[in-house]
């Protein structure tokens, strides 16, 4: 049982790059997250998704687009990278309160260094 | 909205001893109250969590106890041991029942057991 895996797992990017960072869960969750860790500010939501083919802006979502095409997988995208966005990513995920609790899944993270 | 302050953001104990970090929030709304390790490298992961309908909440050697009037919650680790090294972050969310993309992150907490 995989759970929530991202890839890849580090990049580097020059200023004005773009990428996407792919989210998969395999526990048939209905909402995905897309998180930033940055020192000393703990972990900010940046966009969300409640089910499939639907989307929502989080905490910090400026910069970021999000797709969820799929149940299974939720794609983070940086359309044209800045230095600011040089983060550790989280993807997580979780399921419906009644049948699995409020528990929230991570992934291993995702290393991006704008340049 | 919710502004969750964590302390201490570093926190040495000799193995054996017991460790206390503590947490407040701000929206008297919020009640749903998870605690998640981070080890290094890795992603969070949930290892307590606590309902605003109970006061206190024990699993083995961690504990969490929640103060709705003062509006704060603490994690307590009895029996310290090396592997109980890691960044430990409380969350505070109003617990809706599609979802936690309220769930706002404290800053962190990194501990160190010194054997």
């Amino acid at each position: 049982n995989a759970g929530v895996t991202q890839t890849p797992k580090f990049r580097v990017l020059k200023t004005g790059q773009s990428m996407t960072l792919l989210c998969a869960q395999d526990m048939n969750h209905e909402y995905m997250y897309w998180y930033r860790q940055d020192p000393g500010m703990g972990l900010r939501l940046i966009h969300y998704s409640v089910g499939e083919g639907t989307t929502a802006k989080g905490e910090v979502p400026d910069g970021y687009n999000v797709s969820r095409l799929k149940k299974q997988n939720f794609l983070l995208g940086l359309e044209s990278a800045a230095p600011s966005q040089t983060s550790v990513y989280f993807c997580a995920s979780s399921g419906l309160q009644r049948t699995h609790g409020n528990t929230i899944y991570f992934g291993e993270g995702s290393w991006l260094t704008v340049v | 909205g919710e502004n969750v302050e964590q302390h201490p953001s570093t926190l040495s104990v000799q193995e054996g001893d017991s460790a206390v970090i503590k947490c407040t929030y701000s929206d008297s709304a919020s009640n749903y109250f998870p605690w998640y390790k981070q080890e290094l490298g890795k992603g969070p992961q949930l290892i307590i969590d606590i309902r605003s309908n109970v006061g206190e909440k024990k699993d083995q050697r961690i504990a969490v106890t929640l103060n709705k009037t003062a509006k704060h919650f603490s994690l307590h680790i009895t029996e310290t041991q090396p592997e109980d090294s890691a960044v430990y972050f409380c969350a505070a969310s109003t617990g809706k029942s599609f979802g936690n993309e309220k769930l706002t992150f404290g800053t962190g907490t990194r501990l160190t057991i010194i054997p």
